[in-house]
């Protein structure tokens, strides 16, 4: 079956402006995770949405949101971009019975 | 906060070399454990796991992990690496049941020399 989809794979923002990245989770997945990836920071967790309402949130401004269709498919969203903002935004879908986690190829931002 | 811990920042190994990565995590109650694996320009993959049972779990490519209940550590090994294992590879726990955060480590580079 096909794994986790993400788009755009690359992107090239200016301060300020906003940016939406899409991910499509394994077939049959309900939960979606989003996770910054930097050099030094590894993954932070951003947030999960498990059907269209959001489940867990970590610790990050409210520049940074997200929401999921009633497909599973999910987007997030980062608004008012700042130069710490690139990096690369991993998605992944969840087996619902073991917890393990499928990750997309990312998207990679740069913000100049 | 619950928090993982991975002590080495890079690694490199000669070919053949043992390798051991260290993951120690804080949290109390019960844990699923996690080694995931990124080799370059590839996406994040599963090396193994552990839920319950045997502390020693097997993975893919030679890898295994022992957990280490009383040391709140969940390590990663392999006897003999190959250049091929050069990637980075993160620790990650899961608390609160299958569906709780994933918490991952900062992830350690492992640089294999042919």
């Amino acid at each position: 079956k096909a794994g986790v989809t993400q788009t755009p794979r690359y992107l090239i923002k200016t301060r300020g402006q906003q940016v939406t990245l899409s991910c499509s989770p394994i077939s049959g997945h309900r939960s979606v995770s989003w996770y910054q990836q930097t050099p030094g920071q590894g993954l932070q967790f951003l947030f999960e949405y498990f059907s269209e309402t959001q489940r867990n949130k970590g610790n990050f401004p409210g520049r940074f949101s997200g929401r999921q269709f009633s497909n599973s498919r999910s987007e997030m969203n980062v608004s008012t971009l700042e130069l710490g903002d690139s990096a690369l935004y991993l998605c992944a879908s969840r087996e619902l019975n073991t917890g393990e986690l499928f990750f997309g190829e990312g998207s990679r931002l740069t913000v100049l | 906060a619950q928090s993982v811990s991975q002590h080495n920042h890079h690694v490199i190994l000669s070919e053949a070399a043992s390798l051991e990565l260290g993951c120690n995590y804080s949290y109390g109650g019960t844990v699923n454990l996690f080694w995931y694996v990124q080799y370059p320009g590839q996406h994040l993959q599963l090396l193994l796991k552990y839920f319950s049972g045997d502390p020693l779990v097997k993975g893919i490519k030679g890898f295994e992990a022992e957990f280490i209940k009383s040391k709140f550590s969940f390590n990663l090994r392999k006897p003999s690496v190959q250049w091929s294992d050069t990637a980075e590879y993160f620790c990650a726990v899961n608390v609160g049941g299958s569906q709780g955060n994933l918490i991952f480590g900062k992830g350690t580079k492992l640089s294999v020399k042919p």
